[in-house]
């Protein structure tokens, strides 16, 4: 089965330090998000992503986050200065289509971000 | 989005079959029941959807009444390697950009 691949799988940082988190979705995929799930707790929306632009963020998708789709493969999420509530699991996810009904989402294993 | 309610935990033995129900008193019309299934330190996988009556996969069954106000997930002969927690999503054509809202889950642990 098609998977999305995520890259790195462990990524430890210092506070205020900027860190890119990169995604491979499914090739034939044209929708992208990210969600992040801080230990313990619920997996959160973040943004989604479509045409090259935001679909739709979440009220913790602020400045400080950004994402770009730099080439035909890769999907990534920037935070610009990293805070120490930042740590969590981050998933990024590709569906086929935007769709009419709740989308199949597939999802990655998720990179660690620890902000020291 | 319709607001779910299910247990937060449920126990089982290998080779059970374990039913995990889901409340969805306020599901619109257009909304579609999907589950996900998430082991440790990995993200979510989906494993079924349906509107109404039952649908079944290689992986489970899903039943959902006539008033669809609730939905069983429904894992046939569980192994230990089916311990996960388990999401319940209602949604429909009007979340049509990705936005799935997970809530807590039910933590099935399946034991020897």
């Amino acid at each position: 089965e098609p998977e999305v691949t995520q890259t790195p799988s462990h990524q430890v940082t210092q506070m205020g330090q900027e860190v890119i988190l990169r995604c491979v979705p499914i090739s034939n995929h044209l929708y992208f998000y990210w969600y992040r799930q801080i230990l313990g707790q619920k997996v959160e929306f973040l943004v989604s992503f479509y045409n090259n632009e935001i679909s739709e963020k979440s009220e913790i998708f602020d400045d400080q986050f950004s994402v770009e789709r730099p080439d035909g493969s890769n999907f990534t999420l920037k935070i610009r200065s990293t805070k120490l509530e930042d740590s969590a699991m981050y998933f990024c996810a590709s569906s086929e289509a935007g769709g009419r009904e709740v989308e199949k989402l597939f999802f990655g294993s998720g990179t660690q971000l620890s902000v020291l | 989005l319709a607001k779910t309610t299910q247990p937060i935990s449920m126990d089982s033995y290998e080779g059970q079959e374990v039913n995990i129900t889901c409340s969805h008193n306020n599901i619109a019309t257009n909304d579609y029941i999907t589950w996900y299934q998430q082991f440790p330190s990995q993200g979510p996988r989906f494993i079924i959807q349906g509107y109404k009556t039952k649908v079944t996969n290689e992986v489970a069954s899903l039943f959902i009444p006539a008033d669809r106000k609730s939905s069983t997930l429904s894992l046939p002969r569980v192994s230990l390697s089916d311990t996960a927690v388990y999401y319940c999503l209602v949604g429909g054509f009007s979340s049509n950009t990705g936005k799935l809202i997970f809530g807590q889950g039910t933590t099935l642990q399946v034991k020897p």
